[in-house]
C-alpha cells in the first residue's frame, strides 16, 4: 500500500531536549516535504527536498533541521525543541513536478513543556 | 506572491442541503488549484485538483469545484451534505512556473453537518 509514515503520532517533550520525527514513503518520490500546522494558520511549510542530499528552507524553517540521506526517508530533527514549536507536524511526499498530488503522513503532534 | 484566502473558518450546515466553500487565490500567473479534506486525527488527502482545461473539476464523494479565473476563485460545492463530510477542508495553490512542487494552503474552514 503507497504509504506516508510518521512516527511518532504523538510526543511530548521538554524545553530543550532534542528529538527526531522520523518520516518514510514508499512510493518512490523525489518531493518530500515538511509542513506545521496551527489553528487559523493552515499548513506551513519547513522544509523541503527535491532529492537526495537536496534540501531547502520553506515558510518558517526557524529551529528545525532535515536530512535526506536516502530517497524514502526524511526525519525533521528539532535540535533544541521551544514550546512556541508545539504543534501538529505533517510529512508529505510527491513526484518532482508542478501538477503532482501530495500524499501526506498521519501527522505527528508534538507537545513541548 | 501566491495567496490563498478561505472565507468563513466554520461553515455548519444541514445533512442533506448545499456545501459551499470559498477560496480565492492570487497568482501572477495561472495557478494548479487543489482542495484537500483533513478527517479528525488523519493526514490531508486530495478532494479534487485543477490544472487546465476544463473549469469544472469533479472529485471525490461527490465534491465538485469550479476555476472562475475573472473572480480569481475556486470553491468548492457539494449538492447534498452528509455527515460522513464533516472534517476541515483546505484550498492550495501551486505556481504553474514553480520547479519545486510548493503547495501553499490556505487556513482551513471546518464543515460540520447538522442532523
Amino acid at each position: 500500500e503507497a504509504q506516508v509514515t510518521q512516527n511518532p503520532r504523538y510526543l511530548i517533550t521538554v524545553t530543550g531536549k532534542k528529538l527526531t520525527v522520523t518520516c518514510s514513503q514508499n512510493m518512490n518520490h523525489e518531493y518530500m516535504s515538511w509542513y506545521r500546522q496551527d489553528p487559523g494558520l493552515g499548513l506551513r511549510q519547513i522544509y523541503y527536498s527535491m532529492n537526495v542530499e537536496v534540501t531547502d528552507k520553506g515558510d518558517v524553517p526557524e529551529g528545525y533541521k532535515v536530512s535526506r540521506k536516502e530517497k524514502r526517508n526524511f526525519p525533521l530533527i528539532l535540535e533544541s525543541p521551544s514550546p512556541n514549536q508545539t504543534s501538529l507536524y505533517f510529512c508529505a511526499s510527491s513526484f518532482a513536478g508542478v501538477v503532482t498530488e501530495a500524499f501526506f503522513g498521519q501527522g505527528t503532534r508534538l507537545t513541548v513543556v | 506572491a501566491q495567496s490563498v484566502t478561505q472565507l468563513g473558518s466554520h461553515v455548519s450546515v444541514s445533512e442533506g442541503a448545499l456545501v459551499l466553500l470559498r477560496c480565492n487565490y492570487s497568482s501572477s500567473v495561472p495557478p494548479y488549484l487543489f482542495w484537500y479534506v483533513q478527517y479528525p486525527n488523519q493526514g490531508l488527502q486530495l478532494l479534487l485538483k485543477y490544472t487546465t482545461g476544463a473549469t469544472l473539476v469533479k472529485g471525490i464523494n461527490g465534491f465538485e469545484a469550479e476555476f472562475k479565473k475573472s473572480e480569481t476563485s475556486f470553491h468548492l460545492t457539494k449538492p447534498s451534505a452528509h455527515m460522513s463530510d464533516a472534517a476541515e477542508y483546505f484550498c492550495a495553490v501551486s505556481d504553474r512556473g514553480s520547479s519545486a512542487s510548493k503547495i501553499i494552503f490556505g487556513s482551513g474552514t471546518r464543515l460540520s453537518i447538522r442532523p
